[in-house]
C-alpha cells in the first residue's frame, strides 16, 4: 500500500519570497506523482504531475517539482510567490498506471502568503 | 482537460432524510470512479471505488448500506447519503480517471449540511 507525507501542515510565507512546500511517498512499485491545489471551498485543481521522463516537471502558473526516486520524494517549490497562491496543497500518489487505481493523497499544506 | 461535473455544489437537509450526489464524467468515459470525504482542515480521504456495472469497493471503515454507490452508466456514479445525521455534514468530492488512466479529474465537491 502506498501513503503520502506532508511533513509541514502549515507554511506562511513572505510574497515574493521562494517557497518550498515538501512531500514523500511510499511505494512497493512505480508511482505517478500529483500536487493538487485547492481555494477555499473549491474542488481540487491538479497543478502538476510526473508520470515518467523528465524528473522536474513545471506548471503554468511558476512551481516546479522534482521527483526524487532514491529519496522518494517530489517537492514543490516557487521561486517567488504571491498572495493569489494562498491555498491548500495536497501531494497525492498512484501506484499503477491502469484506471482502476485509487489516489492516495497526503495531509496538506495550508500555504499563506503574507502582503 | 477531461471535465467531471458533480451536484449540486451545497444541500442542506433535515436529519434522518436521504441526500443523492451526482458525478458525471462529461467528455470521457469512466469505468471506475472514487468517492472522498474531507473534513474541515482535512485531507480527503477515499470512501470508496465505484465501478461501472458492479458493486462498489468500500474502504475500511465506511458504512456501505449508509453511504449507497450507485455506477449504472460509464459516465454517472451516485453516491446516496441515507438517514443522514449531522456528523455526515462534510464535503464530497468524486473523481474519475480519464481513458488513459494517467490523470484523475475531480468534481467541484458537494457541501452537505445536515441539520
Amino acid at each position: 500500500a502506498q501513503s503520502v507525507t506532508q511533513l509541514d501542515s502549515q507554511v506562511p510565507v513572505f510574497e515574493e519570497a521562494p517557497v518550498e512546500l515538501r512531500c514523500n511517498y511510499s511505494s512497493s512499485v512505480s508511482v505517478y506523482l500529483f500536487w493538487y491545489v485547492q481555494y477555499p471551498n473549491q474542488g481540487l485543481q491538479l497543478l502538476l504531475k510526473y508520470l515518467s521522463g523528465s524528473t522536474l516537471v513545471e506548471s503554468i502558473n511558476g512551481f516546479e517539482a522534482e521527483f526524487n526516486k532514491s529519496q522518494t520524494s517530489f517537492h514543490l517549490r516557487k521561486p517567488s510567490v504571491h498572495i493569489s497562491d494562498t491555498a491548500e496543497y495536497f501531494c497525492a500518489v498512484s501506484d499503477s498506471k491502469t484506471s482502476y487505481d485509487k489516489v492516495i493523497f497526503g495531509p496538506g499544506t495550508s500555504l499563506s502568503v503574507i502582503p | 482537460g477531461a471535465v467531471v461535473s458533480q451536484h449540486p455544489s451545497w444541500v442542506i437537509c433535515k436529519s434522518g432524510t436521504s441526500v443523492k450526489i451526482e458525478c458525471r464524467s462529461l467528455d470521457f468515459q469512466a469505468t471506475t470512479m472514487f468517492w472522498y470525504r474531507q473534513f474541515p482542515k482535512q485531507s480527503l480521504m477515499l470512501m470508496a471505488t465505484s465501478n461501472e456495472g458492479s458493486k462498489a469497493t468500500y474502504e475500511q471503515g465506511v458504512e456501505k448500506d449508509k453511504f449507497l454507490i450507485n455506477h449504472a452508466s460509464l459516465t454517472l456514479s451516485t453516491l446516496t447519503v441515507t438517514s443522514a445525521h449531522p456528523e455526515d455534514s462534510s464535503f464530497y468530492i468524486c473523481s474519475a480517471r480519464d481513458t488513459w488512466g494517467t490523470e484523475a479529474f475531480f468534481g467541484q465537491g458537494t457541501r452537505l449540511t445536515v441539520v
